[in-house]
């Protein structure tokens, strides 16, 4: 079965420190891979992709993720956390069989960064 | 560029009621999925639209929920009756036919008491 694992409920980081919020897929393929965050009462919000190419992808908000296809993994990074980055995040692939894009999703980590 | 628009914000119902749910996708976009997040939990895929036709709709369920894209632009996701365990935020995203990513709505909170 497609899954996405998030093994990390939670991830605290000092505001300053490097952060990294895990993700592992399994996914037959070679699927396109996402990360979202969530605020409080808002929708999801796209941050980056990977689809081909460097494994080190750039994103929004200072945000990177590092795609390993030994490993299937895809952590998201961030070189100095702030505060403002407390947020749900969550990991999601879409693969390619039916052509539809659509997305499955982990449960989510809840990043805090602290002061 | 206005976002995806949803309404209403939030509902609450009892169980054996219905509900309908509106989404107004990014103008163009062909793609359009509605999603149910239940707290603790990340989306899980509902429905599908191309245009106005459904392309996936497995984790539906029919027995209760109906979706519809009449025009390929606007959608309406339906519980008719809700039942406890439908109490969760439901999300609408749309995709450009040459994008990967989706866009979300800000989602409606149900609550079924």
């Amino acid at each position: 079965a497609q899954s996405v694992a998030q093994p990390e409920d939670q991830v605290n980081v000092a505001e300053g420190n490097p952060l990294t919020v895990k993700c592992t897929y399994s996914v037959s393929g070679n699927p396109y891979l996402f990360w979202y965050v969530q605020y409080p009462n808002r929708g999801l919000q796209f941050l980056l992709k990977y689809i081909t190419g460097d494994n080190l992808v750039k994103g929004s908000y200072g945000f990177e993720a590092e795609f390993n296809k030994s490993q299937t993994s895809f952590h998201l990074k961030k070189p100095s956390a702030l505060v403002s980055d407390s947020a749900l995040y969550f990991c999601a692939v879409s693969p390619l069989s039916g052509g539809y894009n659509k997305l499955i999703f982990g449960a989510g980590t809840r990043l805090a960064v602290h002061p | 560029e206005a976002g995806v628009a949803q309404s209403p914000r939030y509902k609450i119902i009892e169980k054996r009621q219905s509900v309908a749910f509106w989404c107004n996708p990014i103008s163009g976009h062909a793609t359009l999925y509605w999603y149910q997040q239940i707290l603790g939990q990340g989306p899980k895929l509902l429905i599908q639209f191309q245009n106005n036709g459904v392309v996936d709709d497995s984790q539906l369920p029919k027995d209760r929920f109906s979706a519809e894209r009449l025009k390929g632009v606007d959608s309406t996701l339906k519980i008719q009756p809700a039942k406890l365990e439908d109490s969760a935020v439901y999300l609408c995203a749309s995709r450009h036919a040459g994008g990967n990513e989706q866009y979300f709505g800000p989602g409606t909170r149900l609550t079924v008491t």
